[in-house]
């Protein structure tokens, strides 16, 4: 079935450094792909998304680029700030699954200044 | 526009009792589900909807219940209420025509002692 693997935090980091989430996933065909933020005592929000193979989904300083060959979509900043921290899940859908998406366990970010 | 709006925002129940989680949301999309997040379980699927009349379970929908009468609103019933029901509950919509690039509410925080 379809599933979404994500590291395992938590990730510590200091200003400006650089940031890698990694996210694989499992699905048939050609599923869209998303990471979504949760900042503290909130909801999720939509960061990024990509629908097909090759694309690049960016935001805020954030990318990802959806690989089908190796079927990754890390998450990617060159240089965070204090107020990235937050949770950061990935996520995919398919078309024949209509409303559900399938979302990785989330990964804690913590940046000191 | 409101968004996805979630009602109560915390609440404690005693083992045995029912109670109503209420979700709105005011862009007319077709897909709506629930999810409950957990630490360390990601967020998982309880209902979802794929419109009015229309509903589905998730990953893990023993103990509660979904209708949806209209598009507009999707309640999540608990009938009789369990410590394992502690969790923080989220309601997400999304339109049939963006590939469920979903919407969330900003959650439900329920206790049950």
């Amino acid at each position: 079935g379809d599933s979404v693997t994500q590291m395992e935090g938590p990730v510590t980091l200091s200003e400006e450094a650089f940031l890698t989430i990694n996210c694989t996933y499992t699905a048939t065909g050609y599923p869209s792909l998303f990471w979504y933020v949760q900042y503290p005592g909130e909801g999720l929000q939509l960061l990024l998304k990509a629908t097909k193979a090759d694309d690049k989904g960016s935001n805020k300083g954030f990318e990802a680029t959806y690989r089908k060959e190796t079927t990754s979509f890390h998450l990617e900043k060159g240089s965070v700030q204090v107020s990235d921290s937050a949770v950061y899940f990935c996520a995919l859908w398919r078309g024949s699954t209509l409303g559900r998406l399938y979302f990785g366990r989330g990964t804690q970010l913590t940046v000191w200044p | 526009n409101a968004g996805v709006t979630q009602t109560p925002k915390f609440q404690v129940l005693k083992t045995g009792q029912s109670m109503t989680l209420q979700c709105a949301q005011d862009m007319n999309h077709e897909y709506m589900s629930w999810y409950r997040q957990d630490p360390g379980m990601g967020l998982r699927l309880i209902h979802y909807s794929v419109g009015a009349g229309i509903t589905d379970q998730g990953e893990v929908p023993n103990g509660y219940n979904v209708s949806r009468s209209t598009t507009e609103d999707f309640p999540l019933r608990l009938l009789s209420a369990a410590p394992s029901q502690t969790s923080v509950y989220f309601c997400a919509s999304s339109s049939a025509g963006t590939s469920n690039e979903q919407y969330f509410g900003p959650g439900t925080r329920l206790t049950v002692t």
